[in-house]
C-alpha cells in the first residue's frame, strides 16, 4: 500500500489565489513527521514546512500552511496568494521512526498569470 | 542555498563502471541521507548515517554502498552501473535524527550510457 498518496498529478491556479495540494498518508507509528518540499524545474529540493504527529496546531511558514487532520491521515499544503514563482513540483513526505522517509509521487503546480 | 554541497553536479559514465558521489552536510548537522530520484521510481530513500554510523536503510541496491567519515562528509559509491541507475542523486542533512527537517543539496545528475 502507498504510504504517501498525492492524488493530484497536476494543478492549475490563478496568480494571487490560494491553492490546496492534497496529501494522505498511512502509518501505524504514533510518532512521525510530515514534510512538504518544492522542486522547481532547476531540480533542487526546497524544504517548505514540517508538521509533527504530536503537534497540536497546524504548521505555518509565511504563505504556506499545513492543514493537518490526524484522524483522516491527511496533511494538505495550502499556498496562499500564489505567485508565478510557485510553479513547481511539490512533494509530500513522511518520516517514521529514526530515519526512513517516504515521498509521494508529487503534484505539478502551474500558476497562471 | 541550503548549505549542503554535493559534487560533482553532473556525471556521465558507461555501464559497468564505478562512481563516487560526495556530500558535505550543513555545518553542525550530524545526519546525512541519500536519495535517488528517477522518472520511473520517483524519489526513493536509500540510506541514512548519523555521526558516522548507519542508522536506516531504504531501497538501496547491493551494488551501492555509502559511508560517513569522521568530518561528517559522506560518499555514495555506485558500482557495476546499469542504464537504470541514471538518476538524480540527492544528499540531505539534518541536525539530529528523528523527525528533523532535512535540507537537500543540489543533487548529482548521473547519466549511465
Amino acid at each position: 500500500a502507498q504510504k504517501i498518496t498525492q492524488t493530484q498529478p497536476g494543478m492549475f491556479v490563478q496568480e494571487k489565489e490560494a491553492v490546496t495540494l492534497d496529501c494522505t498518508y498511512d502509518t501505524s507509528d504514533p510518532s512521525y513527521g510530515l514534510f512538504w518540499y518544492k522542486q522547481p524545474s532547476s531540480g533542487e529540493m526546497i524544504f517548505l514546512i514540517y508538521q509533527g504527529s504530536y503537534d497540536q496546531q497546524n504548521a505555518t511558514e509565511g504563505r504556506y500552511s499545513l492543514n493537518f487532520q490526524k484522524a483522516r491521515k491527511s496533511a494538505n499544503l495550502v499556498i496562499s496568494a500564489s505567485q508565478l514563482g510557485d510553479s513547481a513540483m511539490y512533494f509530500c513526505a513522511m518520516r517514521e521512526g529514526w530515519g526512513k522517509s517516504t515521498f509521494g509521487d508529487g503534484t505539478t503546480l502551474t500558476v497562471k498569470p | 542555498d541550503s548549505g549542503v554541497t554535493q559534487t560533482p553536479k553532473h556525471l556521465i559514465t558507461a555501464t559497468g563502471q564505478r562512481v563516487t558521489l560526495r556530500c558535505s552536510p550543513r555545518s553542525g548537522d550530524l545526519s546525512v541521507y541519500w536519495y535517488q530520484q528517477s522518472l520511473d521510481q520517483g524519489l526513493q530513500f536509500l540510506i541514512q548515517y548519523y555521526n558516522g554510523e548507519e542508522r536506516a536503510k531504504g531501497n538501496i541496491l547491493e551494488r551501492f554502498s555509502a559511508q560517513q567519515f569522521p568530518d561528517l562528509h559522506s560518499e555514495l559509491n555506485l558500482s557495476s552501473l546499469e542504464l537504470g541507475d541514471s538518476a538524480l542523486y540527492f544528499c540531505a542533512s539534518s541536525v539530529r535524527e528523528g523527525q528533523e527537517t532535512q535540507y537537500f543539496g543540489p543533487g548529482t545528475r548521473l547519466l549511465v550510457l
